[in-house]
């Protein structure tokens, strides 16, 4: 199947700093799609990336979809406690692969 | 608007007993999945079904058996539960292929 690696497992920050996770494919991507899930709760979607050099924002997010369609970034700007939680990718391959694969995740914690 | 609902949140079992967890989505989505969440793995996909009737391997579906004779349900049974299968385990539903995906609230599950 479809390998995507996301990078930090974990990040530690103070309330106020940006932050950024990274998900890398070595195959072209056909989409990526990105969740969170809070402490205790379950994946919810944010956004899906089609195009290539994409980027999209959702007020303090900003998400990206490289150039070769072989990553992709999510970035918060001034991280807020409501912020905490695991960042998920999730990459469809290319080729009309529609199962998604997911990354094993990025957990934010966000110190006050 | 239930939307996705799984039953039980919770189920402590014993090792060798056969064990369905149950998934139902009131939004007539064609696309359902199962997947396994642990810690250091992310999610990973046990079974996935595109259609009433359709279903199909996922990364990890050893032990694990699916049915879907209707659209709205896919049930998720663990035909003799191992100690290996102590897990969250989260059902999704997605439009169509390469749609987002909307997660249930989960079953954590023990097997003693």
């Amino acid at each position: 199947g479809q390998q995507v690696m996301q990078i930090p497992q974990y990040q530690h920050v103070q309330e106020g700093e940006d932050f950024t996770t990274y998900c890398n494919s070595s195959t072209t991507l056909s989409n990526i799609q990105w969740y969170k899930q809070r402490p205790g709760g379950h994946p919810v979607f944010l956004i899906q990336l089609v195009k290539s050099g994409e980027v999209k924002k959702q007020k303090r997010l900003t998400f990206q979809f490289g150039e070769a369609k072989k990553n992709s970034s999510l970035h918060i700007t001034a991280t807020q406690t409501t912020d905490v939680g695991t960042y998920f990718c999730a990459v469809g391959g290319g080729g009309g692969s529609y199962i998604p694969t997911f990354g094993r995740g990025t957990s934010l914690i966000v110190h006050p | 608007d239930a939307g996705i609902t799984q039953s039980p949140r919770y189920k402590i079992t014993e090792t060798g007993r056969q064990v369905t967890l149950m998934c139902h989505q009131t939004w007539s989505h064609s696309y359902m999945f199962w997947y396994r969440q642990d810690l250091g793995h992310g999610l990973r996909l046990i079974y996935y079904s595109a259609a009433a009737d359709i279903t199909d391997k996922g990364e990890v579906p050893d032990g694990y058996v699916v049915s879907r004779s209707k659209t709205e349900n896919f049930p998720l049974t663990l035909e003799s539960a191992t100690r290996s299968q102590t897990s969250v385990y989260f059902c999704a539903s997605s439009r169509d292929r390469g749609f987002e995906q909307y997660f249930g609230p989960g079953t954590r599950l023990t097997v003693t």
